[in-house]
């Protein structure tokens, strides 16, 4: 089984439209984790979760918001979309080891 | 946390060891060395850490100096599989709810048969 697992893996949608990405982990870790990696393969956080409580949200739209129906789940939801927003969008959680991060696989999210 | 400075590229042969190296001459003493890498179209993967003393697992081998104000990662025995972004951020251990990392550029290794 994935630890973490991200749908969909690819995304193709038009500018303006809502899209959403789901996120699930199977390792039980309290803390997940959004990231996004632009077309420079720069990969910075977005938000963080600790147990369904929004812990960290970087300077990120407001038409990007996070929601978390259980500890396993962590989903982004985009509203009106942006050409500027493709890119990578990556799912992770924090293991209980100092500082262990677990990646999913990735959503590359294409806005035409 | 600190900045890191480390090559954009470097290339290895397959069988080789890797060495890549990193540059943190701002550390603070309560903060760790990481490194992850990402494959190409796969999430970064956690490699290994330290604090102070060096530090090795089945995949590589962390060295850092004694005033800590760099490190050298080392895989033994490159392989193809091996090329990849490799990242090395420094950063405090703190409430494991408030943890982040802040990637930088990283350095791109490739092995070559």
């Amino acid at each position: 089984d994935t630890a973490v697992s991200q749908t969909p893996k690819y995304l193709v949608t038009q500018m303006g439209n809502d899209k959403s990405i789901k996120c699930e982990q199977n390792l039980g870790h309290d803390t997940m984790y959004w990231y996004k990696q632009d077309s420079k393969k720069f990969l910075k956080i977005m938000f963080s979760y600790n147990n369904k409580e929004l812990i960290i949200n970087e300077t990120v739209p407001n038409r990007f918001s996070p929601k978390s129906p259980d500890k396993a789940h962590l989903n982004l939801h985009i509203n009106s979309l942006e050409l500027g927003d493709s890119a990578v969008y990556f799912c992770a959680t924090l293991g209980d080891f100092q500082e262990t991060q677990y990646f999913g696989p990735g959503t590359r999210l294409l806005v035409l | 946390d600190a900045k890191t400075t480390q090559p954009t590229s470097m290339d290895c042969a397959e069988g080789r060891a890797a060495n890549l190296p990193c540059n943190h001459s701002t550390i603070s003493g309560n903060e760790y060395v990481y490194w992850y890498r990402q494959i190409h179209s796969q999430g970064p993967q956690y490699i290994i850490h330290g604090l102070k003393n060096n530090e090795t697992n089945e995949m590589a081998s962390l060295i850092i100096t004694e005033d800590r104000k760099s490190s050298t990662l080392i895989l033994p025995h490159a392989t193809l599989r091996d090329t990849a972004v490799y990242y090395c951020i420094v950063r405090v251990e703190v409430e494991t709810s408030g943890s982040r990392l802040t990637f930088g550029e990283g350095t791109q290794l490739t092995v070559n048969p």
